[in-house]
């Protein structure tokens, strides 16, 4: 299958501060997903973007599915930002309908 | 819309024990699918639907079982609980199984003793 991989594994950032996340995969993809899971574990949809760039409020992210990567933008980062970022990735050859996810970015934002 | 509901959010069971967790959606979405959540492991899809009346196995599906009799319901059923199937478990949906958005249940936690 698709190997996802994301970077950085951990972030701590204050208040305010700016971050980047990086989703690398390994294949051709044609679904690509942003998920944040908040302490109580829920995943909450923040994009969905085979290609292109879409912004939300104070996220963004941009695919180039070309290079075969993602970006998730976080700008004036909040505590209620901390959490699990995840990429998740749908195989253009599978018939399963699976997402394949990488491994999470742990981000946590104090005041 | 309600989107996609689970029951229960937490259950502990002991080892042998059979229990459903119940998944529905509300958006009449054809593709269901359940994963199960570990750490260090990812996400892991366990079994998929693509339709009413169809499922098949997903990556890790032995020890669950699945049934699809309506577009809205997608239950997964535990036959004889282990403790490796300790893990939180996620349902979710879809428009089809050819790449569009897919969203998650809250999910449930379960512990087998």
């Amino acid at each position: 299958g698709i190997q996802v991989e994301q970077s950085p594994p951990d972030l701590i950032l204050q208040e305010g501060a700016n971050s980047t996340l990086r989703c690398n995969f390994s294949d051709s993809v044609n679904n690509l997903q942003w998920f944040h899971q908040n302490p109580w574990g829920q995943l909450i949809n923040l994009f969905y973007i085979p290609s292109g760039t879409k912004q939300n409020g104070r996220l963004s992210a941009t695919t180039v599915a070309t290079e075969r990567y993602s970006l998730l933008y976080i700008s004036s980062s909040q505590t209620t930002d901390s959490g699990v970022y995840f990429c998740a990735v749908y195989d253009r050859g599978s018939t399963l309908g699976r997402l394949y996810f990488g491994r999470g970015t742990q981000l946590t934002v104090w005041p | 819309n309600a989107g996609v509901t689970q029951t229960p959010k937490f259950q502990v069971l002991k080892t042998g024990q059979s229990m459903t967790l119940q998944c529905a959606q509300d958006m009449n979405h054809e593709y269901m699918s359940w994963y199960r959540q570990d750490p260090g492991m990812g996400l892991r899809l366990i079994h998929y639907s693509v339709g009413a009346g169809i499922t098949d196995q997903g990556e890790v599906p032995n020890g669950y079982n699945v049934s699809r009799s309506t577009t809205e319901d997608f239950p997964l059923r535990l036959l004889s609980a282990a403790p490796s199937q300790t893990s939180v478990y996620f349902c979710a949906s879809s428009s089809d199984f050819r790449g569009n958005e897919q969203f998650f249940g809250p999910g449930t936690r379960l512990t087998v003793l």
